[in-house]
């Protein structure tokens, strides 16, 4: 199973918008409604933000948003904050066997 | 409180093995799904095996027949048990607590452990 495909980074200036794609295939992103996006700190763990492509747990700024169409998902993060700064990675369900696949990963760097 | 911590890693040589552990508290690890994924140096995420309630278990391909997931009930404690280890392996290992969320069909992790590395070299 191949990774999802990310750009490697993307940028904002504080209060700006800013989308990240995350492109699969129809048999991961467009074949099922189990798409989410985690975001990593540096030396920390992942948290989760988006799940089943668009909802966010509790807890989670309503400026983080996720949506799908066809085979790519995309995060969008509105009214950037500087702590917004991080590596933000997608993730697909894949079938039963092999369960899920990440993407490569897409640094966020608040200008 | 949940909390997961990681525990086992540490430097083998290529061809050996290594068992790491994931101690839990603030909830009962069998009557959660429970995976474990990895990172390599600078790289991405990368799945690695999951293991459900009912202890049903799945694995990438890339560890499968090296890899095996298994859970202490006594201990609260998740594992994995890594064999013929190989450099490609080297990473850091974190555990992760798996929910499903109302309405989702599909579990999620929702905790993560602070991770263990693990550095296979000779």
């Amino acid at each position: 199973q191949s990774a999802l495909t990310q750009p490697r980074s993307v940028s904002g200036s504080p209060g700006q918008s800013v989308t990240i794609s995350c492109t699969g295939t129809s048999s991961d992103v467009g074949g099922y409604n189990y798409v989410s996006w985690y975001q990593q700190h540096p030396g920390k763990a992942p948290k989760l933000m988006i799940y089943d492509v668009s909802k966010r747990p509790s807890g989670v700024p309503d400026r983080f948003s996720g949506s799908k169409s066809g085979n790519t998902a995309s995060l969008t993060i509105s009214g950037l904050q500087a702590e917004d700064e991080a590596d933000y990675y997608c993730c697909s369900y894949v079938g039963s066997y092999t369960s899920r696949v990440f993407g490569g990963g897409t640094k966020l760097t608040v200008l | 409180e949940v909390q997961l911590v990681e525990s086992g890693g540490g430097l083998v040589q290529p061809g050996g093995s290594l068992r790491l552990s994931c101690a839990a508290s603030g909830f009962t690890v069998s009557s959660n799904y429970m995976s474990w994924v990895r990172q390599a140096p600078g790289k991405g995420l990368e799945w690695v095996s999951l293991i459900y309630s009912g202890g049903s278990t799945y694995y990438a391909d890339s560890v499968k027949g090296r890899f095996t997931i298994s859970r202490d009930n006594s201990k609260n404690t998740l594992y994995l048990q890594m064999n013929s280890l190989r450099t490609e392996d080297t990473s850091v290992y974190y555990c992760a607590r798996e929910t499903y969320y109302d309405g989702s069909g599909y579990p999620y992790s929702d905790y993560w452990g602070q991770g263990t590395l693990v550095t296979v070299s000779s």
